[in-house]
């Protein structure tokens, strides 16, 4: 049972760059959610997705986009990277929205 | 707004010493919290949730409405405990507070 699956698990861009993280469940989850990781900033919510074709933004949406291509998939898109979006990214799901989470192994994105 | 307040960046203790972790929330309605848990190269785990009112690992966290605090208690640290401890707030989404780093020295 693989649980929630990230890629990649590494990735650096160059500024201005754009890329996607995919991320999977196979819990038969609706809800999933991306979240930044920085130093003493905790974890920001960045989009989540309550349902399959809903998305909303959460914390910190400024400069990327998400789709919810079905139930199983929740992507992160940088149309434009900034160094300001170098940190350690995840992909979480759930059963529903206050129940408990289970989170991918993490990306950490370095934009120079 | 909803907000999650986790104070103590760091928290320090020595093996066999009590532990508590703060947590405050903000939120009007009634809430769903959580413990989670990160160790050193591991993913994001929960550890506890008021609702299941119980003890995980020696943790136990009661729910104080009035104070609107979600505290992790443990009598006595042991060194495995050393990671990094998140609280959370489960509304129409989930929120996490910034987010304590507890080290536990033999």
């Amino acid at each position: 049972n693989a649980g929630v699956t990230q890629t990649p698990k590494f990735q650096v861009l160059k500024t201005g760059q754009s890329m996607t993280l995919q991320c999977a469940q196979d819990m038969n989850h609706n809800s999933m959610y991306w979240y930044r990781q920085d130093p003493g900033m905790g974890l920001r919510l960045i989009y989540y997705s309550a349902s399959e074709g809903t998305t909303d933004k959460g914390e910190v949406p400024n400069g990327y986009n998400v789709s919810r291509l079905n139930k199983r998939e929740f992507s992160l898109r940088l149309e434009s990277a900034a160094p300001s979006q170098t940190s350690v990214y995840f992909c979480a799901s759930s059963v529903f929205e206050n129940t408990e989470a289970f989170f991918g192994q993490g990306t950490r994105l370095t934009v120079v | 707004a909803q907000r999650v307040t986790q104070p103590e960046k760091l928290l320090s203790v020595f093996k066999g010493a009590p532990v508590e972790l703060k947590c405050n929330y903000s939120y009007s309605g009634s809430p769903e919290l959580f413990w989670y848990v990160q160790y050193s190269r591991q993913r994001l785990q929960l550890l506890l949730r008021h609702i299941s009112r119980e003890s995980i690992k020696g943790f136990t966290a009661d729910l104080n409405k009035g104070e609107t605090s979600f505290h992790l208690k443990k009598p006595f640290a042991q060194e495995e405990d050393s990671a990094m401890y998140y609280c959370a707030l489960g509304t129409d989404k989930l929120i996490f507070g910034t987010g304590t780093r507890l080290q536990v020295f033999p």
